[in-house]
């Protein structure tokens, strides 16, 4: 089946230092990979969408600069949280998608910032 | 606005019983609904996928999709304390992104 590895999957960070989140398609090559963000007992938060080679398209509300999403191969996209704040901490979970694959969830990172 | 609406519970129901789930969407244009379960501290996890008006049966889990009505429900039966968790409803749009019902928390009472 499709497997999609996501790392790290907890991090403890400094205010105003950045993080840098992976997510790999594994078996498949993932033709749009989705960002979410998932706070307390809330259900997913879509962040931003992104396909191989082109820029993120991000959802309203959510700033590009500081939220930076690189797609550059059909296996691999990162999501770096600049100059990163404790309103950042959250959970966030990739998912990658591909034509007879349907969607696949990466394990999530939980990202605590002090 | 496109939306999925879910009752967000907790729904109780005693092991052994079957749990029925709701979830209904606004965009008559969706073609593929997806149920996931999702355990606290964890990423959702695909329960099952539906694209045809009907049921569809995998195991302990059907679900149930009426586009007339925008309607999809997943039931599981002879429920177990390990299906306690938050159920997600989640439907596409034409551009491939998941919209996303708040969740229902299932909890099944030994």
């Amino acid at each position: 089946g499709a497997v999609v590895s996501q790392h790290p999957s907890w991090v403890i960070c400094k205010s105003g230092t950045s993080v840098k989140i992976e997510c790999r398609s594994l078996d498949f090559q993932a033709t749009t990979m989705f960002w979410y963000r998932q706070f307390p007992k809330q259900s997913l938060m879509l962040m931003a969408t992104s396909n191989e080679g082109s820029k993120a398209t991000y959802e309203q509300g959510v700033e590009k600069d500081k939220f930076l999403i690189n797609h550059a191969s059909l296996t691999l996209s990162t999501l770096t949280v600049t100059s990163a704040h404790p309103e950042d901490s959250s959970f966030y979970i990739c998912s990658a998608r591909a034509t007879g694959y349907g969607y696949t969830f990466g394990s999530g990172t939980r990202l605590t910032v002090v | 606005q496109k939306e999925v609406e879910q009752n967000s519970g907790p729904l109780s129901v005693p092991e052994g019983a079957i749990a029925s789930l709701n979830c209904t969407y606004s965009d008559r244009g969706s073609q593929s609904f997806f149920w996931y379960r999702q355990y606290s501290g964890k990423s959702p996890e695909l329960i099952m996928s539906i694209y045809s008006n009907g049921d569809k049966e995998d195991g302990r889990f059907t679900a149930q999709l009426n586009k007339a009505s925008q309607y999809v429900s997943l039931l599981i039966r002879d429920s177990q304390p390990s299906d306690s968790a938050t159920y997600l409803c989640a439907v596409n749009d034409s551009n491939y992104q998941l919209i996303w019902g708040a969740g229902t928390k299932l909890i099944i009472k030994p």
